[in-house]
């Protein structure tokens, strides 16, 4: 019963470093999102995917970019990371039925220093 | 575009007392409403959603919102708080089944003993 997985949980990155932060799902949800979460701004969009090989720009993708290969997964990669990209990431998968609600994985906390 | 406005990003009650957390949402179109709730260090768990079966509707530990339409809002609300309740409540909103939830800032709820 794992539901959306993320990893690492934690990581600290120099400026300029690259990394990626996986996301799997094992509801066979067409739709997963990345998001970012500071502190009192709610949570960004970053990129979203509505199924394999199609992925869409969301409210903040600068700095970042995503790949969906299959439906299972949703990798989000940082190039050269800055300070504003220190934040919390969030995965989240959701069916195409109507009115469902969005499944969140733990987040990964990501400082870059 | 879909926007979602938590008034008050921090509540705090007394236990026992009542929870009031507020949220209105604009949008052109009849919206999918949500409230999650994220407890320190973990990821996002859905309370509630909207589904226009009903303008009230129950969620779990006791939570309620109701759906009021002519005044954009979609309120969460508690008779009785209990410790165990401090946590952040984030409302979101979709315009449809897969698009993306929308979510509003946050609100922390402080329960004092």
């Amino acid at each position: 019963n794992a539901g959306v997985t993320q990893t690492p949980k934690f990581r600290i990155l120099k400026i300029g470093q690259s990394m990626t932060l996986q996301c799997t799902q094992d509801m066979n949800h067409n739709y997963m999102y990345w998001y970012r979460q500071d502190p009192g701004m709610g949570l960004k969009l970053i990129y979203y995917s509505v199924g394999a090989g199609i992925t869409d720009k969301g409210e903040v993708p600068n700095g970042y970019n995503v790949s969906r290969s299959t439906t299972e997964d949703f990798p989000l990669r940082l190039e050269l990371a800055a300070p504003s990209q220190t934040s919390v990431y969030f995965c989240a998968s959701r069916s195409r039925t109507v009115n469902t609600e969005a499944f969140f994985g733990q987040g990964t906390r990501l400082t870059v220093v | 575009a879909q926007s979602v406005t938590q008034l008050g990003s921090h509540v705090s009650v007394s236990e026992g007392a009542l929870v009031l957390l507020r949220c209105n949402y604009s949008s052109s179109v009849p919206p999918y409403l949500f409230w999650y709730v994220q407890y320190p260090n973990q990821g996002l768990q859905l309370l509630l959603k909207y589904t226009s079966a009903a303008t009230l509707v129950k969620g779990i530990n006791g939570f309620e919102a109701e759906f009021k339409k002519s005044e954009t809002s979609f309120h969460l609300t508690k008779p009785s708080a209990h410790m165990s309740d401090a946590a952040e409540y984030f409302c979101a909103v979709s315009k449809n089944a897969g698009n993306m939830l929308t979510f509003g800032g946050g609100t922390r709820l402080m329960v004092k003993p």
